[in-house]
């Protein structure tokens, strides 16, 4: 059974418009969620979090929207540009009273910013 | 960028065949993860370590064993390869998540690339 869930394999948007990608969670104790951002023949880098006491949270061109009562969570990146196609993948986690940091990952959405 | 190193990046190797991948770091991190990326998956937990000596289970452990015996390695043995083991291996660490309003993200290594024939 997914916990994390990303419907849209892939995405295509012009340079200088809008991208946004999108998530949903079915593990309502989730407490935090993050993007991480792949290129080819490389590993994930972590690129921004929200935690569920916030509905927003805000990085440069990229933002993260959380709706916990709908359990979704979007990206948006603004202006897209070249560079940002890649491979984007949502993470959530829960923290129950532990230390770990165990992750539960989406499947990923390739974005391609067309020039 | 995070001292992480995996080795080997690339190998094949033939069905029931033994084959270990190494993690390593310089960032003396507690946690340290081991991931498999597959087409239509994502990145799914195999095993993670909490210290050196403590090992526990991720969603896809069968087939799997991990190892820790120094805080900066991290080893993962495919006792007997098979080819659904055929996959990109991804290395990670962080530190302790401490409160439920805070969190330490994952650092990834540049993966390693395994073929099973």
């Amino acid at each position: 059974d997914q916990q994390v869930k990303q419907n849209s394999p892939s995405l295509s948007v012009q340079e200088g418009r809008i991208s946004i990608l999108n998530c949903d969670y079915t593990n309502s104790m989730f407490d935090y969620f993050l993007w991480y951002k792949k290129y080819p023949a490389e590993g994930p880098t972590f690129l921004i979090s929200i935690s569920s006491i916030k509905d927003k949270n805000e990085d440069g061109r990229f933002t993260v929207f959380l709706n916990k009562s709908a359990k979704h969570l979007s990206l948006h990146i603004v202006p897209s540009q070249p560079g940002d196609s890649a491979v984007y993948f949502c993470a959530a986690t829960a923290y129950y009273g532990g230390a770990t940091n165990k992750l539960i990952f989406g499947t990923g959405t390739l974005l391609a910013v067309q020039p | 960028d995070a001292g992480i190193t995996q080795s080997p990046r690339h190998k094949v190797t033939e069905t029931g065949t033994p084959v270990t991948l190494r993690c390593h770091q310089t960032e003396n991190h507690r946690y340290m993860y081991w991931y498999r990326q597959d087409p239509g998956h994502g990145l799914r937990l195999i095993h993670y370590s909490y210290g050196v000596k403590d090992t526990d289970k991720g969603e896809v452990s069968d087939g799997y064993s991990v190892s820790r015996s120094k805080t900066e390695d991290f080893l993962l043995t495919l006792e007997s390869a098979t080819s659904s083991q055929t996959s990109v291996y991804f290395c990670a660490i962080s530190e302790s998540r401490m409160t439920s309003r805070s969190y330490n993200e994952q650092f990834f290594g540049p993966g390693t690339r395994l073929t099973v024939l």
